[in-house]
């Protein structure tokens, strides 16, 4: 049981490059979202999904897509990397249902876009 | 949308004393509220949640508490102890699979 596990951990883009993390998890769990965390801005949703085939913006989902075609993954797509897109961004998933407990994070991808 | 304030953002306290993070928010529909310690180079990881129907709960040395009038909900962590230096994320949840963050507090406990 690897739990949430993200790829790359670490990457440079250059300024219009595209490139997709990676994110999987064993653990069947219906919810996984993706989040970028800033210098004392917290952490920010980008996009989540319910389940397979099912995908939803968060808060920040400008410049990125995401696609859910099995439970296990869900890959998050820069199209055209910028700047402002220098983060940290992790993966989390977790069961669906109440009295389920909180999202387990994977262990993060630093992203440097110069 | 919700909004989570987190405050101190960073707290600097004595091995053994107590530390205090406080958060407020905004959306009265939240009913479920985690609380993540992360560590230098780590993801988030959970350490304590509660639901909106609970007004405390404890785990050994952390607790928190809940008061859905003011909206507002507080960790507390006791005897601290160096391995707790890290930071610490408040967050808020009404429809269960959406997360709203604070802003992080850094804590340090110094020997």
């Amino acid at each position: 049981n690897a739990g949430v596990t993200q790829t790359p951990k670490f990457q440079v883009l250059k300024t219009g490059q595209s490139m997709t993390l990676q994110c999987a998890q064993d653990m069947n769990h219906e919810y996984m979202s993706w989040y970028r965390q800033d210098p004392g801005m917290g952490l920010r949703l980008i996009h989540y999904s319910v389940g397979a085939g099912i995908t939803d913006q968060g808060e920040v989902p400008n410049g990125y897509n995401v696609s859910r075609s099995t439970t296990e993954d869900f890959p998050l797509r820069l199209l055209s990397a910028a700047p402002s897109q220098t983060s940290v961004y992790f993966c989390a998933s977790r069961k669906s249902g109440t009295g389920i407990g909180g999202y387990t994070f994977g262990s993060g991808t630093r992203l440097t876009v110069v | 949308g919700e909004n989570v304030e987190q405050h101190p953002s960073t707290l600097s306290v004595q091995e053994g004393d107590s530390a205090v993070i406080k958060c407020t928010y905004s959306d009265s529909a939240s009913n479920y509220f985690p609380w993540y310690k992360q560590e230098l180079g780590k993801g988030p990881q959970l350490i304590i949640d509660i639901r909106s129907n609970v007004g405390e709960k404890k785990d050994q040395r952390i607790a928190v508490t809940l008061n859905k009038t003011a909206k507002h909900f507080s960790l507390h962590i006791t005897e601290t102890q160096p391995e707790d230096s890290a930071v610490y994320f408040c967050a808020a949840s009404s429809a269960g699979n959406m997360l709203t963050f604070g802003g992080g507090t850094r804590l340090m406990v110094k020997p």
